[in-house]
């Protein structure tokens, strides 16, 4: 049964840092891995999605990469603002079906 | 840009009674899903629907929720008796076809059972 697991639960950085944010599955059959925004009380915004063929994507400021093979992707978020104070989940997609499979989220708070 | 839709935003019932939860899904999609976050919780599949019937469900998906598309623009689900339990945010989304790589994810409706 695949299991999606993020670390860590909570970060806390100062504005204009750059961070990473870490997500590992434990079966490597997957079809895509999307990168997901929450904020507090709201719904689910799509940052990246990283086909299983694929190794990076970029947006702005934003880079997923995925290593299949080690089960782990990984979100880089360079030169944060206080604006990027969300949680984070990332949710992997099984080669079969449609269903998204999420983790618990990373919740981050970037301090002015 | 279209987005997926969700009515009520927030609903309060009391044990027992049935709910009906609304969602407008973008239009030329047509594969729609529903998902629920219980607080603190991770997000969980809970249906996925395509050509007017059920492709996928999980355990959670009992007989106590079934899903509908009642005309060519909402997507429904419905709680038949609500738990204490199913007090959750439940996430409406869809996805075109044939691509298939997107989910577009709704706003939420917070349900509350008293």
């Amino acid at each position: 049964k695949q299991e999606v697991t993020q670390i860590p639960a909570a970060l806390s950085v100062p504005e204009g840092e750059n961070l990473v944010l870490n997500c590992s599955f434990t079966d490597s059959a997957i079809y895509n891995l999307q990168w997901f925004r929450q904020d507090p009380g709201k719904g689910l915004t799509s940052l990246l999605l990283i086909q299983s063929s694929q190794r990076e994507q970029t947006s702005g400021r934003l880079n997923a990469s995925l290593d299949k093979s080690s089960g782990r992707s990984t979100l880089y978020i360079a030169a944060s603002q206080p604006g990027d104070s969300a949680t984070y989940l990332c949710a992997v997609r099984p080669l079969w079906g449609g269903k998204l499979i999420f983790g618990q989220g990373t919740e981050l708070s970037v301090k002015p | 840009e279209p987005e997926v839709t969700q009515t009520p935003s927030h609903q309060v019932t009391q044990m027992g009674q049935e709910v009906i939860l609304r969602c407008v899904p973008i239009s030329n999609h047509l594969y729609f899903y529903w998902y629920r976050q219980i607080l603190g919780q991770k997000v969980e599949f809970l249906v996925s629907f395509y050509n007017n019937e059920i492709s996928e469900k999980s355990e959670i998906f009992d007989d106590q929720f079934s899903v509908e598309r009642p005309d060519g623009s909402n997507f429904t689900l419905k709680i038949r008796s609500t738990k204490l339990e199913d007090s959750a945010m439940y996430f409406c989304a869809s996805e075109d076809a044939p691509r298939r790589d997107t989910q577009y994810f709704g706003p939420g409706t917070r349900l509350t059972v008293l």
